[in-house]
């Protein structure tokens, strides 16, 4: 497909446990961002990459989060010691480049991933 | 206050009805997203637009931005159309990068 893809789409973890979610780009875009939607909000940003640089992640919530993407494709957002208020859909976007105005600029997001703590 | 704020929150209306949802910011902008969101999280962007008004089908966006305000219209509206409807503007300033700022939504509901 020629979409962004997101993997798991639904995640069940115990209090606790470590998580890792995956986020495929469209190929060849260069930037990547990451939203935390909780039940009945919009969605909130998390982190930014453009290739493989984590340019902006002052919106990860503490430092039990964290995201890589060393190749400048592929990006997994991993949380560790999940807590209840982790609970959220957990949506990745990706576009062509950044830059001040363009078509080429939209965002296109992946179907997210449903991370449920008990 | 948030910094970007949609109404309605909610809205129900009879199949073919026109509808307006609204969205209004407070911070400078490089462009305004309207995107759709059904049951199960997936979001379709609809219109990125920085001027003017814009027209996919039965769907128009309209932004003026001297007064931070945009619209999005959906005309001879139908039951398929029932989703989230989210507003969302990329500062695009300082160190953001261009995220997204999302409003909570508006959830339209199409009744037959």
């Amino acid at each position: 497909g020629a979409g962004v893809s997101q993997s798991p789409r639904y995640k069940v973890a115990k209090r606790g446990q470590d998580v890792a979610l995956r986020c495929d780009p469209i190929s060849g875009h260069v930037s990547l961002f990451w939203y935390q939607q909780a039940l009945g909000q919009g969605p909130e940003f998390l982190t930014y990459f453009q290739n493989e640089a984590q340019l902006d992640k002052s919106g990860l919530p503490s430092d039990r989060f964290f995201a890589e993407r060393p190749e400048g494709s592929v990006s997994t957002l991993k949380i560790q010691r999940t807590q209840q208020e982790d609970s959220a859909v957990y949506l990745c976007a990706s576009s062509l480049s950044f830059g001040a105005s363009g078509l080429y600029n939209e965002q296109f997001f992946g179907p997210g991933t449903r991370l449920t703590v008990l | 206050k948030n910094e970007v704020e949609q109404s309605p929150q909610n809205l129900t209306a009879q199949e073919g009805e026109f509808i307006t949802i609204n969205c209004s910011y407070s911070v400078g902008i490089s462009a305004l997203h309207w995107l759709q969101q059904h049951p199960g999280g997936g979001i379709v962007s609809l219109f990125m637009l920085s001027s003017g008004k814009k027209k996919h089908g039965r769907l128009i966006a309209t932004i003026n931005i001297q007064e931070k305000h945009s619209s999005l219209h959906i005309t001879a509206s139908h039951p398929r159309d029932s989703a989230v409807y989210i507003c969302a503007v990329r500062s695009g300033y300082g160190g953001s990068q261009g995220n997204l700022i999302f409003g909570k939504g508006t959830k339209l509901s199409v009744k037959p």
